[in-house]
């Protein structure tokens, strides 16, 4: 069964260092979704892409934050300048055809911790 | 008021009982309706969606849905601890992103 993958599981980093996560969504599907949850807390949307441009990002998606889908498989997260208060668990989601009931297919997730 | 509200438990329950699980939201526009499971270091797993109000069942699981009083709700059947997990509402908000609940840590004992 065809499933989002994520790399790396566990990333340590320092405050202020520029961080990359990286999904492999579902191949045909055309949707992708950032997502974190701080331990303990809700999960929370950070930004979807469709068609190689951010199409919703929320009030966390600040200038910090970057996505990209280089090279037609992978989907990135890029956080620029580490904060404490990024330590979170950040999960990758992809979407396939059009149609609001369409499901969004989680990944394993990231576990980011900024030290 | 947020927009999406969930008791997050725990609830312990013994192993064959019936678990309820439930959420209020509080925007009247809502229309679609999903429950996500989600094991210890693990991403969310849909479980269930449902459109509107009414019921839809699936194997050991019924979702519910009450547009009158915006309050959806997750039940299982016969539970069995392998589905001692985190449970998860979620709504579908504008251009489709996940508006969640805070999740309910369900322990199922043997």
């Amino acid at each position: 069964e065809p499933e989002v993958t994520q790399t790396p599981s566990h990333q340590v980093t320092q405050m202020g260092q520029e961080v990359i996560l990286r999904c492999v969504p579902i191949s045909n599907h055309l949707y992708f979704y950032w997502y974190r949850q701080i331990l303990g807390q809700k999960v929370e949307f950070l930004v979807s892409f469709y068609n190689n441009e951010i199409s919703e990002k929320s009030e966390i998606f600040d200038d910090q934050f970057s996505v990209e889908r280089p090279d037609g498989s992978n989907f990135t997260l890029k956080i620029r300048s580490t904060k404490l208060e990024d330590s979170a668990m950040y999960f990758c989601a992809s979407r396939g055809a059009s149609g609001y009931t369409d499901t969004q297919y989680f990944g394993p997730g990231t576990r980011l911790t900024v030290l | 008021q947020k927009e999406v509200e969930q008791d997050p438990g725990p609830l312990s329950v013994p192993e064959g009982a019936i678990v309820s699980l439930n959420c209020t939201y509080s925007n009247s526009a809502f229309q679609y309706f999903m429950w996500y499971r989600q094991y210890s270091r693990k991403g969310p797993e849909l479980l269930m969606y449902t459109y509107s109000s009414g019921n839809k069942e699936d194997g050991r699981f019924t979702a519910q849905v009450d547009k009158s009083s915006k309050y959806i709700s997750l039940f299982i059947r016969d539970s069995q601890p392998s589905d001692s997990a985190t449970y998860l509402c979620a709504i579908k908000g504008s251009n489709y992103q996940l508006i969640w609940g805070a999740g309910t840590k369900l322990i199922i004992k043997p």
